[in-house]
């Protein structure tokens, strides 16, 4: 099984300001996903990191407010650009190999005043 | 995407078997079944998955049905720590790039 890091854990941050959130995993994977979950919902896919290429983002989720960085087979960035108060939310950054499970990590709290 | 239902919510006493039943009428051939669960204040784990035979494994069972169109999710005995929301995905690792689309999920209590 994978282990996944994310960092920072949670932060509050300033109305207009970017936060750069770090996942780690700790075997190479395959596939690497970006998550938010507002409170109460579910989760939504903001976007799949692709090693060595940009990466493919949903429906509503824009490569210029939330830049995605894949640079190898263990980590990723997910950025949040110019935030706003609707920005707050639980980020979580997910792993797997191709026909494996998927893992997440514990997730960050982004609180945006 | 393949959509799934599920109950909004279910209830369940400490130490009974606990049937979580999901709809997806309009699974593909190349749809694995899969059902995570997100215990309070942490990120989804995995739980059990399948394409078209039932699964065992430490956690839970998972019982298909035989057109696909439906599937269980069973605990054996319920405990306390079983309590979470529950989700029912559709995986298509051939056509969707691998990704997860959660939707509403089946949060389930257990009651002492």
């Amino acid at each position: 099984s994978a282990v996944i890091s994310q960092k920072p854990s949670r932060d509050i941050c300033q109305r207009g300001t970017s936060l750069t959130i770090q996942c780690q995993v700790d075997s190479q994977v395959t596939m690497m996903f970006w998550y938010r979950q507002q409170p109460g919902q579910s989760l939504t896919l903001i976007a799949t990191a692709n090693q060595g290429s940009e990466a493919t983002y949903e429906s509503g989720f824009v490569i210029d407010k939330f830049p995605i960085s894949r640079p190898n087979l263990t980590f990723s960035t997910l950025t949040v650009s110019n935030m706003s108060p609707e920005d707050s939310s639980i980020y979580l950054c997910s792993a797997s190999d191709f026909d494996e499970k998927l893992f997440f990590g514990s997730g960050t709290q982004l609180s945006v005043l | 995407d393949a959509k799934t239902t599920q109950p909004n919510s279910m209830e369940s006493n400490e130490e009974e078997p606990v049937h979580l039943p999901c709809n997806h009428s309009t699974i593909s051939g190349t749809d694995y079944i899969h059902w995570y669960r997100q215990l309070p204040s942490q990120g989804p784990e995995y739980v059990i998955h399948g394409l078209t035979s039932n699964v065992n494994n430490r956690m839970a069972s998972l019982a298909i049905a035989e057109d696909r169109k439906s599937s269980t999710l069973i605990l054996h005995r319920a405990t306390l720590r079983d309590a979470a929301v529950y989700y029912c995905i559709l995986r298509d690792l051939y056509n969707q790039g691998g990704k997860l689309i959660f939707g509403q999920g089946t949060e389930l209590s257990v009651k002492p």
